[in-house]
């Protein structure tokens, strides 16, 4: 079946410093989605995208949907403390109809 | 974003026991939801597919029996664990597309379930 292969699996980093994780895949994807996941809880959607190399923001947060459509990064600016979390991402192919494809998550821990 | 409610978020119960999860889009209809279960430090693993007014999808592995799914409106999809077992005890997530042009997916809360 699919996979998509996220990475790093886990960060720590000091408060203040940027972030970046991404995703890649063997098969082409038409619509990358990033979630970040605080423990107990449901994954909240933080970026869609939707065309080959589209960049999206949301505040600090910076997604990219890859040329090839095998692949895409999200990146953190300037972290707080309430960005710790677990990172997804999740690919949906163009013959998958509705169904998502998550990566493994990327553990981020900031140290103040 | 949309709403996705679930419902209850933690459950404890005895070995044998059945145990109803809701999940409902509160501000959007949903012809189809998925149901998800994540163990302890690991990604999510889709259940199955949920498909109002017809059979829920089933992902290979998953037991159709053991986990029971309605869809009967299309704003509320339920999951039943039928006679449950403390190997069942998980995170169970359910989500749900709005659907249109952007088919974002937006997720519930998550239940705890604790058989034992």
């Amino acid at each position: 079946g699919q996979q998509l292969n996220q990475s790093p699996q886990s960060m720590f980093i000091q408060e203040g410093e940027d972030v970046s994780m991404n995703c890649t895949s063997s098969s082409i994807f038409n619509t990358w989605l990033w979630y970040k996941q605080d423990p107990g809880e449901g994954p909240v959607l933080l970026i869609a995208l939707y065309k080959a190399g589209e960049l999206t923001s949301n505040g600090r947060l910076t997604a990219q949907f890859g040329i090839t459509r095998k692949d895409s990064f999200l990146n953190i600016s300037a972290s707080i403390p309430s960005d710790v979390g677990i990172y997804f991402c999740a690919g949906r192919s163009p013959e998958g109809a509705q169904k998502l494809v998550f990566g493994q998550g990327t553990r981020l821990t900031i140290n103040p | 974003g949309a709403v996705v409610s679930q419902h209850p978020s933690r459950v404890i119960c005895k070995s044998g026991t059945s145990v109803k999860i809701e999940c409902r889009s509160l501000d959007f209809q949903a012809t189809t939801m998925f149901w998800y279960r994540q163990f302890p430090k690991q990604s999510l693993m889709l259940m199955a597919t949920s498909n109002e007014g017809s059979k829920a999808t089933y992902e290979q592995g998953v037991e159709k029996d053991k986990f029971l799914i309605n869809h009967a409106s299309l704003t509320l999809s339920t999951l039943t664990v039928t006679s449950a077992h403390p190997e069942d005890s998980s995170f169970y997530i359910c989500s749900a597309t709005p659907g249109g042009l952007h088919t974002e997916a937006f997720f519930g809360q998550g239940t705890r379930l604790t058989v034992v």
